[in-house]
């Protein structure tokens, strides 16, 4: 199975900053690496699918990059509603399988 | 615009089955693969399994023994069956849709999750 490994497991940053979450692979997969968006209580929300492209109606704020084995989401201009718990996700192989999560928090 | 919407006791015994449903609406539930995910509390997302209408099904190993998925497209519902529970098992639940395969395998759709507590 793949392990998808995400860092930093929380990070504080303020409105206006830019921040970025970095995903790494166990194994090569190429650019099948998805970014979702989860705030409490809610289901996760795709921003980023093929490492790079932008899902409908996200905005262009999110940006994704990445193959093989590395990846990163970067978040320029944070918005407070940004303030959630990202996750990225494999989708090269079954059993698809995602990262801890990374915590983004108002510092 | 899809919706979805998962449904099922909030409550099971260890041991016994855990069965759930989710109702497909405002769209098709042919033509698209259909995912279980779970997010135990305060925890990450954990994929369980996909299926297809024409029944393909993709499923976790760890789960495979213990683990079926339906689908009834009269009712535009699709259904999770997990046996033998223990509190492992307990998590919100949610249904998705996807992999959509025309962009990068994603689940595009999900349901509000069900909470499922496993104890006696």
């Amino acid at each position: 199975d793949i392990q998808m490994t995400q860092s930093p497991p929380s990070l504080s940053a303020s409105v206006g900053d830019r921040v970025t979450i970095t995903c790494r692979a166990s194994q090569n997969i190429d650019n099948y690496l998805n970014w979702y968006q989860q705030k409490p209580g809610k289901a996760p929300k795709v921003l980023i699918f093929g490492s790079s492209s932008l899902q409908s109606g996200v905005p262009p704020r999110f940006s994704g990059s990445g193959s093989g084995t590395d990846f990163t989401l970067s978040i320029i201009s944070l918005q407070p509603e940004d303030f959630a718990t990202y996750y990225c996700q494999q989708s090269y192989t079954t059993p698809y399988s995602f990262g801890q999560g990374t915590k983004l928090e108002i510092k | 615009q899809v919706q979805l919407q998962e449904s099922g006791p909030g409550l099971v015994k260890p041991s016994e089955t855990l069965s759930l449903t989710c109702t497909v609406s405002g769209g098709s539930i042919t033509n698209y693969y259909w995912t279980w995910i779970r997010q135990p509390p305060g925890k990450g997302l954990e994929w369980i399994g996909h299926f297809h209408y024409t029944g393909t099904t993709n499923y976790d190993p760890s789960l495979m023994s213990r683990l079926s998925m339906s689908i009834d497209t009269s009712r535009s519902q699709f259904s999770l069956s997990l046996g033998s529970v223990t509190a492992a098992d307990t998590a919100i639940y949610y249904c998705a849709r996807g992999p959509i395969t025309t962009t990068g395998y994603i689940f595009d759709s999900w349901g509000q999750g069900t909470l499922v507590t496993v104890s006696s």
